[in-house]
C-alpha cells in the first residue's frame, strides 16, 4: 500500500554542519508535502507547504534559507537544515498529500530526530 | 483559520477502563478532522479519521470517534483501556474543501495506563 518513507530516523550533527533529511512516497504521487517540526513535549508545528514542482511556502517565523525544501518530483521531497545549530535540535516529520488508487491520501513519515552539538 | 483544543495534557485511566480524550475544533468549512498516535520516538500513526461520511468513526486498536457539529467536538474513546495504549495522542483538523489541506494540530494527550 502507499506509504511515505522518512530518511534519516536519527541524525546527530556538529554545528555549522547541514543535515538533508529525505521523505519518499511509494506507490503514492505526493502532489503537495507539509513538513513539521516537533518540540519536546508539544505538538507539531506546520513550517513549510510545497507543491510539485513549486516553490515552498514558509509559515510565519519559519526563515526560508535556513530550511530549504526541494519537492521536485512527485515521489521525493527534502528537507536541508543549513548552518545547524543547537536551537535546530527537534524531531521533524514529513507529510504528504495526493492521489493513490483514485482515493486521496494523506499520509505521515515516521519522523527524523536531529540533534545539534 | 482552524484550530484545536485538546482537554487534559495528560490523562490517566486504570487497565480496562474507559478511555476518553477530549478534543474540539474550530473551522471556517466543514473540516477534516484525525486522531494520531505517537509512540516515543516515533512518527505519528493514523488512528481514525472523519470526512464527512458518518458521525461515528471507528479505527484501529478499538477506538472510535463521533463528531458533533453541535459540540464542535471530536472526542475519542476506547472501552476497555490496554497497556499498550499509552502513547501520546494528537487530534487534528484540515479545512475539507478541496480534500486535504494542511493541517492544524491539538497539543496533544498523553495517556497513562495504570496496571
Amino acid at each position: 500500500g502507499a506509504v511515505v518513507s522518512q530518511h534519516p530516523s536519527r541524525v546527530i550533527c556538529k554545528s555549522g554542519t547541514s543535515v538533508k533529511i529525505e521523505c519518499r512516497s511509494l506507490d503514492f504521487q505526493a502532489t503537495t508535502m507539509f513538513w513539521y517540526r516537533q518540540f519536546p513535549k508539544q505538538s507539531l508545528m506546520l513550517m513549510a507547504t510545497s507543491n510539485e514542482g513549486s516553490k515552498a511556502t514558509y509559515e510565519q517565523g519559519v526563515e526560508k534559507d535556513k530550511f530549504l525544501i526541494n519537492h521536485a518530483s512527485l515521489t521525493l521531497s527534502t528537507l536541508t537544515v543549513t548552518s545547524a545549530h543547537p536551537e535546530d535540535s527537534s524531531f521533524y516529520i514529513c507529510s504528504a498529500r495526493g492521489r493513490s488508487r483514485g482515493q486521496e491520501k494523506l499520509l505521515f513519515g515516521s519522523g527524523t530526530q536531529l540533534s545539534v552539538l | 483559520a482552524q484550530s484545536v483544543t485538546q482537554l487534559g495534557s495528560h490523562v490517566s485511566v486504570s487497565e480496562g477502563a474507559l478511555v476518553l480524550l477530549r478534543c474540539n475544533y474550530s473551522s471556517s468549512v466543514p473540516p477534516y478532522l484525525f486522531w494520531y498516535v505517537q509512540y516515543p520516538n516515533q512518527g505519528l500513526q493514523l488512528l481514525l479519521k472523519y470526512t464527512s461520511a458518518a458521525t461515528l468513526v471507528k479505527g484501529i486498536n478499538g477506538f472510535e470517534a463521533e463528531f458533533k457539529k453541535s459540540e464542535t467536538s471530536f472526542h475519542l474513546t476506547k472501552p476497555s483501556a490496554h497497556m499498550s495504549d499509552a502513547a501520546e495522542y494528537f487530534c487534528a483538523v484540515s479545512e475539507g474543501s478541496g480534500g486535504y489541506q494542511k493541517v492544524t494540530f491539538g497539543t496533544g494527550t498523553k495517556l497513562q495506563v495504570i496496571p
